[in-house]
């Protein structure tokens, strides 16, 4: 089945304790995105890949970071987690290129950071 | 998404129209998303429009589009209980796919 998984489901946490979110695909997309979701906010952009080692920032990057050392990976870490960061996060993936590209996403993860 | 604006909720009776509307701002965009959050889950692409249409029709759904503007409305005929969920609007910015969503509207249908 295609699909985007993340890991963990849900996770709280400490302020100040690493953490990483766990993304993959296993449909050789070449474009990956992580997004945070907050109640009257939407869904804002904190980074993407558009492939393998090419990374960009999205609209609220500060306090993460990525890597795409793989392209099915695409991993988000916290490495000072703040109780600011508290919130859905979300993973997705699609082709890249001209026509619409339509996202795949992640179930979600859901972190609280006391 | 403070650049993709939409109404926050919408109360519908089951067997009634829903209408949901989203202004965006980038009149260049070559395609516009209705994505669908169902409780506890991932969005889903719902439908998508060129912008050289004005309309799309989908079984229940339809897409009406004003470029001139900027106006992009999501049409659900004969609301069902199923379709309560949060509905996002969203345009493509800037390089690749980088899209940006609107807040979402919330619809919650009553029997």
């Amino acid at each position: 089945e295609a699909q985007v998984t993340q890991n963990p489901r849900y996770l709280i946490t400490v302020t100040g304790k690493k953490l990483t979110v766990t993304c993959s695909q296993n449909m050789n997309h070449e474009y990956m995105s992580w997004y945070r979701q907050d109640p009257g906010l939407g869904l804002r952009q904190i980074y993407y890949s558009m492939n393998v080692e090419v990374t960009d920032k999205g609209d609220v990057p500060e306090g993460y970071k990525v890597s795409r050392k793989e392209k099915r990976n695409f991993p988000l870490i916290l490495e000072s987690p703040s109780p600011n960061q508290t919130s859905l996060y979300f993973c997705a993936s699609s082709f890249a290129g001209p026509g619409a590209n339509v996202l795949t996403f992640g179930a979600g993860s859901r972190l609280t950071v006391l | 998404g403070e650049d993709v604006e939409q109404s926050l909720f919408l109360s519908v009776r089951e067997g009634d129209s829903s209408v949901i509307n989203c202004t965006y701002t980038d009149s260049s965009s070559t395609y516009l998303y209705w994505y669908k959050q169902e409780p506890g889950a991932g969005l889903q692409l719902l439908t998508y429009i060129f912008s050289n249409m004005d309309m799309k029709q989908d079984q229940r759904l339809t897409v009406l589009l004003n470029k001139k503007d900027k106006h992009l409305s999501l049409r659900i005929a004969d609301t069902q209980t199923g379709d309560s969920a949060i509905y996002f609007c969203a345009e493509p910015k800037a390089a690749g796919n980088k899209l940006t969503f609107g807040g979402g509207t919330r619809v919650l249908v009553k029997p």
